[in-house]
């Protein structure tokens, strides 16, 4: 299983609207609409926030959207919030019964 | 409500072996599969397996066959994981984490934090 590569980084002012990549290949997110977003703040547990590349489980702000386009994935939150700030993580599935996370994006809200 | 609780903090020594175990409730337990997952001090996820509770069966990533063992006890709705020689670079907090039907993970256990020092 490979790695998915996402920015190390990624900052905006509050109200602002920002985009995380998450960039795999033509054998993960390029082959399955299984990509899924996890947000998590320092010292807690992963929160589940997209599946299925652009669906949000219940409870979750429609603040936060996901898209998908060849072997990249998206997600974008829009009228940031300084209680966004924390680590996002992508995922797919990336067959066989396997799945890999992307390294992670810290989110900074200026 | 759904809730993971896992087993308790871990210190073992370099060639060793642990067993992390993960009590499920508030769901059928052998309704979803369930993965685990690690996360290195300061690093990021890894997934480490998937595990069906309904027959045992089991996929692991690749970089830990041989090491990594998922088991489950039906009876009391327990996950187990049990990693085997342990180099330090095993430090890390494992998490339990629920399949949530979609490809992807709905629900997590706290994380059992496993340091492995001499």
């Amino acid at each position: 299983q490979s790695a998915l590569t996402q920015p190390a980084s990624v900052s905006g002012s509050p109200g602002q609207s920002i985009t995380i990549s998450c960039t795999g290949t033509s054998s993960d997110i390029g082959a399955y609409n299984h990509v899924s977003w996890y947000q998590q703040h320092p010292g807690k547990a992963p929160k589940f926030m997209i599946y299925g590349v652009n669906n949000r489980p219940s409870g979750v702000s429609n603040r936060f959207s996901g898209s998908k386009s060849g072997n990249t994935a998206s997600l974008t939150i829009s009228g940031l919030q300084a209680e966004d700030e924390a680590d996002y993580y992508c995922s797919s599935y990336t067959g066989s019964n396997t799945w890999a996370f992307g390294g992670g994006t810290k989110v900074t809200v200026l | 409500q759904v809730q993971l609780v896992q087993s308790g903090a871990e210190v073992e020594k370099p060639g060793a072996s642990v067993k992390i175990s993960c009590k499920a409730s508030g769901y059928t337990f052998t309704s979803y599969h369930m993965h685990w997952v690690r996360q290195a001090p300061g690093q990021g996820l890894e997934w480490m397996g998937i595990i069906n509770p309904k027959n045992g069966a089991t996929t692991y990533a690749q970089p830990l066959r041989g090491r990594v063992t998922m088991t489950r006890d039906t009876s009391t709705s327990t996950l187990y994981m049990e990693l085997s020689s342990l180099r330090s670079e095993d430090t890390a907090l494992y998490y339990c984490v629920k399949d949530s039907s979609h490809w992807s993970f709905d629900y997590w256990g706290q994380g059992t934090l496993l340091t492995v020092s001499s």
